[in-house]
């Protein structure tokens, strides 16, 4: 079985500035895939960025990267420069070669002006 | 191109009726996946279409719901004798390949409310 767990609901950044939202997951595949996603209140899941755990290097998508821990099974995303865009739910989520994405409960992010 | 798309995007019925929820893939796509999303959670895998074909209904909670896929392209998700736990966000998503790393291009979903 897969588990993702974002422990914190909730979290609010000052425009312009830097913030980290948390993710640990579990599983027994050695083959993974991990995948932060957006939902804004369209309720449309974006991807935002994904990260192959055979890869030790760290994904990148401009103002978004993560820090893949691999032993400590952590997959945290780091927002850059925050906007007022990037206000919204996130989720993490985990597939393996089951095809099937497991999601956190996500973690709602505010961005203040 | 057109991305996925979900009818209705909202539906209220009552306890105990039947509804069809569908969703359009975007074209080409031969993997669709259905997922559930209750207030609050993440959404939670119900089903996964490989063609025409349901590779893996494991998510499914009962067999009051159904899923169909019977051109592998448009799919459409039965739920018989709603019951008011069955209140939440339909997701649907496609890929044009099923596993690994390949992108889920999610539908905006159907919200279902059942009175």
């Amino acid at each position: 079985a897969q588990t993702v767990t974002q422990s914190q609901p909730e979290m609010s950044v000052q425009e312009a500035e830097t913030v980290t939202l948390s993710c640990t997951y579990d599983t027994s595949e050695s083959d993974y895939y991990l995948f932060w996603y957006k939902q804004p209140p369209s309720r449309q899941m974006i991807l935002v960025i994904r990260q192959e755990a055979y890869k030790q290097q760290n994904a990148t998508e401009n103002r978004f990267s993560v820090n893949f821990q691999k032993a400590a099974k952590s997959f945290s995303l780091k927002i850059s420069d925050s906007q007022l865009g990037d206000a919204a739910m996130y989720f993490c989520a985990l597939t393996g070669a089951n095809s099937k994405l497991t999601f956190g409960k996500g973690i709602t992010l505010s961005v203040r002006p | 191109g057109a991305g996925v798309s979900q009818t209705p995007s909202n539906k209220v019925t009552e306890k105990g009726k039947y509804v069809e929820l569908r969703c359009d893939p975007i074209s080409g796509h031969t993997a669709l996946y259905w997922y559930r999303q209750s207030l609050g959670q993440g959404p939670e895998f119900l089903i996964y279409f490989q063609g025409t074909g349901a590779a893996d209904d494991s998510g499914l909670p009962n067999d009051r719901f159904f899923a169909v896929r019977p051109e592998g392209s448009v799919s459409t998700l039965k739920i018989q004798r709603t019951e008011r736990g069955d209140s939440a966000v339909y997701l649907c998503a496609s890929s044009s390949l099923a596993g690994g790393p390949n992108e889920q291009f999610f539908g905006p979903g159907t919200r279902l409310t059942v009175l």
